[in-house]
């Protein structure tokens, strides 16, 4: 069975800061992953995803992430974080069918992202 | 980008009560939508998966006889809480396939079953 793993609950950053938050998932075959954002009373907005080709995928609102077989980690990065980007992440893998349609996502736990100012 | 709408955004039942949850796609048709669980601070559970026209294929652990789905057209999707119980207060969200690879995602749902 799939599994996402966001080892991290809550990350606290300044702004203009670095960021990267972890994931990594566990997959019998070459996975989907994405990386989804939660804002409150928002639904999830996706940031990016990645299916195949370049390991380094690049999103929405600055962020990236790089895909790495070898670690089965899809981490994301920011390179300077603003006040706005404080919400849930949420990591996730999923699948197409046999029939070629989407198959549902297995989500990790999600990390809170916290902003200093 | 692709625009999906739930209602209502929050509900309030009686335990016993049923609650009928609506997920619409706005701007896109789709053949297949996922509806998902999240309870407080915790990730999103794959509820069950359905197809237009045909029966919902539910995960393992989940009621199909408390949480009717109804796949009306390819853009109108619900989902009925039947007899709703304390326990079954939750953030309930809907997503459509919009390609087979992306799934769009409605704001969700607060149920609060008292």
């Amino acid at each position: 069975a799939q599994s996402v793993t966001q080892p991290d609950i809550h990350i606290t950053v300044s702004e203009g800061a670095s960021l990267e938050l972890r994931c990594n998932y566990s997959y019998g075959a070459t996975p989907y992953l994405f990386w989804y954002v939660q804002s409150p009373g928002q639904g999830l907005q996706l940031l990016l995803k990645y299916f195949s080709g370049d390991t380094l995928v690049q999103g929405i609102k600055g962020f990236e992430a790089e895909f790495k077989r070898s670690q089965s980690s899809f981490n994301l990065r920011k390179p300077s974080v603003h006040w706005s980007d404080a919400a849930e992440y949420f990591c996730a893998v999923g699948a197409l069918t046999s029939g070629g349609g989407a198959d549902g996502l297995t989500f990790g736990k999600g990390t809170h992202l916290i902003i200093q100012p | 980008g692709a625009v999906v709408s739930q209602h209502p955004s929050r509900v309030i039942c009686k335990s016993g009560t049923s609650v009928k949850i609506e997920c619409r796609s706005l701007d896109f048709q789709a053949t297949t939508m996922f509806w998902y669980r999240q309870f407080p601070k915790q990730s999103l559970m794959l509820m069950a998966t359905s197809n237009e026209g045909s029966k919902a294929t539910y995960e393992q652990g989940v009621e199909k006889d408390k949480f009717l789905i109804n796949h009306a057209s390819l853009t109108l999707s619900t989902l009925t809480v039947t007899s709703a119980h304390p326990e079954d207060s939750s953030f309930y969200i809907c997503s459509f396939d919009r390609v087979a690879d992306t799934q769009y995602f409605g704001p969700g749902t607060r149920l609060t079953v008292l």
